[in-house]
């Protein structure tokens, strides 16, 4: 059975620091990832997707994410974070169709 | 272009009780899928429907059920509700399950069940 785990339920960083949100996945099979944003009482927006090919896969709003499949793991980046960043942030994995498995979920805080 | 819009946006009810909630795709999307987020958790899926067949089902009970009209719209109904129900229900929609389109979700419906 395809799984992700989120490694930190919580993280905090500074204004124009590293993001690095972290994400493993279990699949049988070569697996579709995804990262999504969740803004306040709204809904899930894709960040970014691999499938294959590449990769560094590059999103939207500076993130990128780098898929490892030594590793399983599929980590989410951007090199200077900045106050609108803050938000839940949620690692998914899919194999088939549209069911997408969703990990618990990393809020990022953003230090002034 | 409008987005996924679900309706209602908030909804209370007692336990018992039985809500429908509504979807409508964005403009030539036929798949459309349903994900329960209960607070401080990962949103889970429930459903997955194409051109108005039901095409997954996640580990929920059969209170759930769902349904697509031609127009490519969906409802999720939940009977006899219970406390547990209360969460924020996603919509989304893609142009095509079966070759992993992007998924555009929808700010969703949230839930209380009192």
């Amino acid at each position: 059975a395809q799984s992700v785990t989120q490694l930190g339920s919580h993280v905090s960083v500074s204004e124009g620091a590293l993001v690095l949100l972290r994400c493993n996945y279990s699949s049988s099979v070569p697996p579709y990832l995804f990262w999504y944003v969740q803004y306040p009482n709204q809904g899930l927006q894709l960040l970014l997707k691999y499938t294959t090919g590449a990769t560094l896969v590059k999103g939207i709003n500076g993130f990128e994410a780098e898929f490892k499949k030594s590793e399983t793991s599929f980590h989410l980046t951007k090199p200077s974070a900045h106050m609108s960043d803050a938000a839940e942030y949620f690692c998914a994995v899919s194999d088939e169709g549209d069911k997408i498995i969703f990990g618990k979920g990393t809020r990022l805080h953003i230090l002034p | 272009d409008a987005g996924v819009t679900q309706s209602p946006t908030h909804l209370i009810k007692t336990r018992g009780q039985h809500v429908t909630l509504r979807c409508s795709p964005i403009s030539g999307h036929k798949s459309v899928s349903w994900y329960q987020q209960v607070l401080g958790q990962g949103p889970q899926f429930i459903f997955q429907y194409y051109e108005k067949e039901e095409r997954g089902r996640g580990n929920f009970p059969d209170r759930f059920s769902a349904r697509q009209f031609p127009n490519y719209s969906s409802e999720l109904n939940v009977n006899a509700l219970l406390l547990g129900d209360s969460a924020l229900y996603l919509c989304a929609s893609s142009l095509d399950f079966r070759t992993n389109q992007p998924q555009h979700f929808g700010d969703g419906t949230r839930l209380s069940i009192l």
